[in-house]
């Protein structure tokens, strides 16, 4: 079993409808968790960090974490093309070693 | 302020042949990690570097692969006798003792 599971999708959104991206993880990573934006050919950037059960929101982005069904997710609202991207989940047990999902590719049609 | 950055942004190099990629992290970020994304893959963890500590090798593929870190800082992944399989991007991240990591630039790495 990996640490982290993603749906690799692709996902489609229309303009301005609310992306939801879903991540599961393993016991052995349940601390910290991570979701990262990557467009194509480019390096992944960070978005938001989640570390305690619940709800977090930045603009219009919002993770969930939750801890006993070991999922966490990413919400974005009023989604919008240049939103387009794969979108990492990565978990981390103790900030020593982060395991990444292999990526949800998201697709905002105009 | 400065990101991650990496050299070269490209190498194309001949089986068998060794390769140096170098990492220069976010200065006073103590953490470095190397990792390696195939194309349209998830990011494979290599090795980590936190401070002083002895780095955490676990995601090495092979002895032909080693890392080093020197003065805390810079970082430079070694590949010997590159074979065609380790085509990919490297990408190194770097984070502060307990944090968020950023990501640089990455190496494409091509063996012909």
């Amino acid at each position: 079993q990996k640490e982290v599971e993603q749906n690799s999708g692709p996902l489609s959104v229309p303009e301005g409808a609310i992306a939801s991206l879903n991540c599961t993880y393993s016991d052995r990573v349940s601390q910290s968790f991570f979701w990262y934006r990557q467009y194509s050919g480019k390096s992944p950037e960070l978005i938001m960090s989640i570390y305690s059960n619940g709800d977090k929101e930045d603009g219009r982005f919002t993770a969930q974490l939750n801890k006993a069904s070991q999922y966490v997710s990413l919400l974005i609202r009023d989604s919008q093309p240049s939103d387009s991207a794969t979108y990492l989940c990565a978990a981390s047990y103790n900030f020593n070693k982060f395991y990444f999902g292999s990526g949800t590719k998201l697709n905002v049609k105009p | 302020g400065a990101g991650v950055s990496q050299s070269p942004s490209n190498k194309v190099t001949e089986k068998g042949k060794d390769v140096e990629l170098r990492c220069d992290p976010i200065s006073g970020h103590t953490a470095l990690y190397w990792y390696r994304q195939s194309l349209g893959q998830g990011l494979e963890f290599l090795i980590y570097f936190q401070g002083n500590s002895a780095p955490d090798k676990s995601g090495l593929p092979s002895d032909r692969f080693s890392a080093e870190r020197t003065g805390g800082s810079v970082s430079t992944l070694t590949i010997q006798r590159t074979q065609q399989e380790d085509s990919a991007v490297y990408l190194c991240a770097s984070s502060l003792e307990v944090g968020e990591q950023y990501f640089g630039p990455g190496t494409r790495l091509t063996v012909t």
